[in-house]
């Protein structure tokens, strides 16, 4: 079965640092979304990216965040100078019409900033 | 704006006991509803969701159904094992703009042999 997968698995980085979170979608969706999990906290919305722009974006999708599908299977998330608060779980999803925009969930990547 | 609450935790159970976890939800429009569930550092399971008022999910014994009038989607199962031991979220897809999904805080189960 097609799946969502995130690289890397693990990402430290210090204070200030930009980084950039790594996803490929599954190739026939069309709708792609950032949420993050804080630990032990709930998963939260950050951005929802369709036909090569911002569908939607949180309050938590501030100017240090950005998003980009550079090539016809990546989505990425940018983290611009990250913050000690930035540390949390990120999870990729994609989704397409045909299927009542059911969302499948990457792995996610586990970001630890210093 | 939309929303989902759920009950808090943690639930402990023994095995083989009956598992409510209640939640219920705020929305615009007709969203889709799901339960996920988490694993000890791993990521998000989906396990069952139900697309308009009435419907059940089912799924490994779990199962919720979408209640319109009292907005609800209560988590059942019968009998819990060991194995069922995780953190369980539910959530909504809203179908206008984005479609995002917006989570429940999650409610953890702990279930004793």
């Amino acid at each position: 079965e097609p799946e969502v997968t995130q690289t890397p698995s693990h990402q430290v980085t210090q204070m200030g640092q930009e980084v950039i979170l790594r996803c490929v979608p599954i190739s026939n969706h069309l709708y792609f979304y950032w949420y993050r999990q804080i630990l032990g906290q709930k998963v939260e919305f950050l951005v929802s990216f369709y036909n090569n722009e911002i569908s939607e974006k949180s309050e938590i999708f501030d100017d240090q965040f950005s998003v980009e599908r550079p090539d016809g299977s990546n989505f990425t998330l940018k983290i611009r100078s990250t913050k000690l608060e930035d540390s949390a779980m990120y999870f990729c999803a994609s989704s397409d019409r045909d299927r009542g925009y059911e969302q499948y969930f990457g792995p996610g990547t586990r970001l630890t900033v210093t | 704006g939309d929303s989902v609450t759920q009950m808090e935790g943690p639930v402990t159970l023994s095995e083989e006991a009956f598992l409510t976890i209640n939640c219920t939800y705020t929305a615009t429009g007709y969203p889709s509803l799901f339960w996920y569930v988490q694993y000890p550092g791993e990521g998000l399971q989906l396990l069952l969701k139900a697309t308009k008022a009435d419907d059940k999910g089912s799924n490994k014994g779990f199962e919720a159904t979408y209640r319109k009038e009292t907005t609800s989607f209560h988590l059942e199962k019968g009998s819990v094992q060991v194995s069922d031991s995780a953190v369980y979220f539910c959530a909504l897809t809203t179908n206008t703009g984005g479609f995002k999904t917006i989570f429940g805080a999650g409610t953890r189960l702990f279930v004793k042999a």
